[in-house]
């Protein structure tokens, strides 16, 4: 199965831009790389996905290396608004297998 | 706008007791998923339906039952609740399977608590 590694846990300060890494050294040539995150108490919500090329959209840029074994999260302009647990996913046989994620700190 | 609504957001059962979580959406998805998170991890797939007359089994799907008869409900069944069942369950959907160019829509979440 196709997994993700990040790391635990992240600190940022308020309205700096964040850089949160994920590395999938065993994607293959078909998987999409999805961000997903959860605020706390509440399902998670859609980040952004992406193939091989760049994507950008208004919550996050997502930047893929060339070689699909890592790929980074972009927050622009990070706000307090932004802390959550951040998700790096890859599908596995047409299901998504999520690990756990890693935490997003703001410091005001 | 519904999206993706899941009842009840709260419930404690006794050991052996049954009970339904409720998943309606209102976005015309053929996918739906149900999901369980325990305290410091990720999701993990229950079971999920490509369409109405469809469903199959994820990555824990033991102790569970699922049937999808209507495009807009997909209810998940605890058969006999165990308290290894303590968990907080979600249902998500999406137009198809999420893994390709599909993003998922998720609910608030049921927190349910086997004593």
């Amino acid at each position: 199965d196709a997994k993700t590694t990040q790391p635990n846990s992240m600190e940022s300060n308020e309205e700096e831009p964040v850089h949160l890494p994920c590395n999938h050294s065993t994607i293959s040539g078909t998987d999409y790389i999805h961000w997903y995150r959860q605020l706390p108490s509440q399902g998670p919500e859609y980040v952004i996905h992406g193939l091989t090329s760049n994507v950008n959209n208004r919550m996050a840029s997502l930047a893929i290396a060339e070689d699909r074994k890592s790929s980074t999260l972009i927050l622009h302009r990070a706000t307090l608004r932004d802390a959550a647990v951040y998700y790096c996913i890859l599908d596995s046989n047409y299901q998504l297998i999520w690990g756990a994620g890693t935490k997003l700190i703001i410091k005001p | 706008n519904a999206g993706v609504t899941q009842t009840p957001k709260f419930q404690v059962l006794k050991t052996g007791q049954s009970m339904t979580l409720q998943c309606a959406q209102d976005m015309n998805h053929e996918y739906m998923s149900w999901y369980r998170q325990d305290p410091g991890m990720g999701l993990r797939l229950i079971h999920y339906s490509v369409g109405a007359g469809i469903t199959d089994q994820g990555e824990v799907p033991n102790g569970y039952n699922v049937s999808r008869s209507t495009t807009e409900d997909f209810p998940l069944r605890l058969l006999s609740a165990a308290p290894s069942q303590t968990s907080v369950y979600f249902c998500a959907s999406s137009y198809s399977i999420p893994s390709t160019n599909e993003k998922l829509f998720f609910g608030s979440g049921t927190q349910l608590s086997v004593l």
